[in-house]
């Protein structure tokens, strides 16, 4: 199985903030990499597809970049419903493993 | 408006059996690739089991290998999951998810609310 390796496990940030978040895979996933919202008590929402493309209606303050093992997540400007735990995933071979999430919280 | 909503989990003693199901609307399900992914309590989220759009090719995780059966009827457009000889680590919510799957990218942009099973005695 791919293992997928995020850092950090949490943040502490302020509104307006650029947040950056990083996903490391254990082996090449070529570009299948993708990233989740989740906030509490709700089910997951895809933000960003192959690494750097943005889901439609999703804000544009999203951006995602990488390829092969090591891809980030960066959020500009920090925005209060932003305050959520963010998950990579590979979908390059099945197990599809998530990273153990990242938790941004407010500073 | 495009859904999905799982239903048939609660509390089931360890060694007991649940079905849970995931009901499509608003897209063409029968073409779909479909998942099923859990979340412990206060854990992350791990992928369980997939299946293709018209059924003959399924797949799951070590863990749940030989108890969990994944089935869809696309006439019902529901997805299915068959929990057996369940355990105290398989307490988790439960959500159904649509994936896009081609060539250039594959992700899971459509889940449901999700459905809690829990194992306790």
């Amino acid at each position: 199985d791919i293992q997928m390796t995020q850092s950090p496990s949490s943040l502490s940030a302020s509104v307006g903030d650029r947040v950056t978040i990083t996903c490391r895979a254990s082996q090449t996933i070529v570009g299948f990499l993708n990233w989740y919202q989740q906030k509490l008590g709700k089910a997951p929402k895809l933000l960003m597809y192959a690494a750097s493309n943005l889901q439609s209606g999703v804000p544009s303050r999203f951006s995602g970049s990488g390829s092969g093992t090591d891809f980030t997540l960066t959020i500009n400007s920090l925005q209060p419903e932003d305050f959520a735990t963010y998950y990579c995933q590979q979908t390059y071979i099945t197990p599809r493993t998530f990273g153990q999430g990242t938790k941004v919280e407010v500073k | 408006e495009v859904r999905l909503v799982e239903s048939g989990g609660g509390l089931v003693q360890p060694g007991g059996s649940l079905r849970l199901s995931c009901t499509a609307s608003g897209f063409t399900f029968s073409i779909y690739w479909m998942h099923w992914v859990r979340q412990a309590p206060g854990k992350g989220l791990v992928w369980v089991s997939r299946i293709y759009s018209d059924g003959t090719i399924t797949d799951y995780a070590d863990s749940v290998k030989g108890r969990f059966t994944i089935s869809r009827d696309n006439a019902k457009k529901t997805l299915y999951l068959q929990m057996n000889t369940l355990r105290d680590d398989d307490t988790a919510v439960y959500y159904c998810a649509r994936a896009v799957d081609n060539s250039n990218f594959r992700a899971f942009d459509i889940w449901g609310q999700g459905t809690v099973v829990t194992v306790s005695s």
